[in-house]
């Protein structure tokens, strides 16, 4: 049983498409954390959320607590956001995750 | 630059030898961690420490052993590497503020066993 998990596993999209990936997870959580690694590259936070929404430039991460539910929006998609994006959450004392959403834009 | 610093970045190791990952962080954190990544099947944990001192057993410990040497560093052995640790290996350290842990990953270190 996966306490945390993603949709899509991966998605090709336009360049300047609107993109949503989706986490849901099963546990109790005090944040959930949006992370991008790029191909062989490291692991990055982009957002620790623990309610409502946060926004960074072109991405925006929402939470809904009572639904146990996240998105990761990305606005005006670009070839350099082509990553995989991991959701994250703190539950007792470790990190859950689930297996990422590996993103790409075609030019 | 604050981080979290891990080395070697990449390594290449014979069936039964033995070596040691090295993670050092400064940004005063308590917990420190050790994952894995393989093709899909995301981060698994393989040790974690919540606290200077302590260590304790994650999802896939076996083959591997951890020293907490202290508050800054935290160490991962393979005494003796099979082709199945063949891995992209991350150190992670996370503290907690304002009611949330952040969490900050190393730059990852690739082993290929043969």
């Amino acid at each position: 049983k996966n306490e945390v998990e993603q949709s899509p596993q991966n998605l090709t999209a336009q360049e300047g498409e609107f993109i949503t990936i989706n986490c849901s997870y099963s546990v109790g959580i005090s944040a959930l954390h949006w992370l991008q690694q790029h191909p062989g590259g490291g692991i990055v936070s982009l957002f620790m959320l623990s309610s409502g929404k946060k926004k960074h430039g072109r991405l925006i991460a929402t939470i809904n607590i009572q639904e146990k539910h996240s998105s990761l929006h990305i606005t005006a998609s670009h070839p350099r956001d082509s990553a995989v994006y991991i959701c994250a959450v703190y539950s007792g004392n470790q990190f859950y995750f689930g297996t990422g959403t590996s993103l790409t834009v075609i030019p | 630059n604050a981080g979290v610093t891990q080395t070697p970045k990449f390594q290449v190791l014979k069936t039964g030898q033995s070596m040691t990952l090295q993670c050092a962080q400064d940004m005063n954190h308590n917990s420190m961690y050790w994952y894995r990544q393989d093709p899909g099947m995301g981060l698994r944990l393989i040790y974690y420490s919540a606290s200077e001192g302590t260590t304790d057993k994650g999802e896939v410990p076996n083959g591997y052993n951890v020293s907490r040497l202290n508050k800054r560093e935290f160490s991962l052995r393979l005494e003796s590497a099979a082709p199945s640790q063949t891995s992209v290996y991350f150190c992670a350290s996370s503290e907690r503020f304002s009611g949330a842990n952040v969490l900050t990953f190393g730059a990852g270190s690739r082993l290929t066993v043969l």
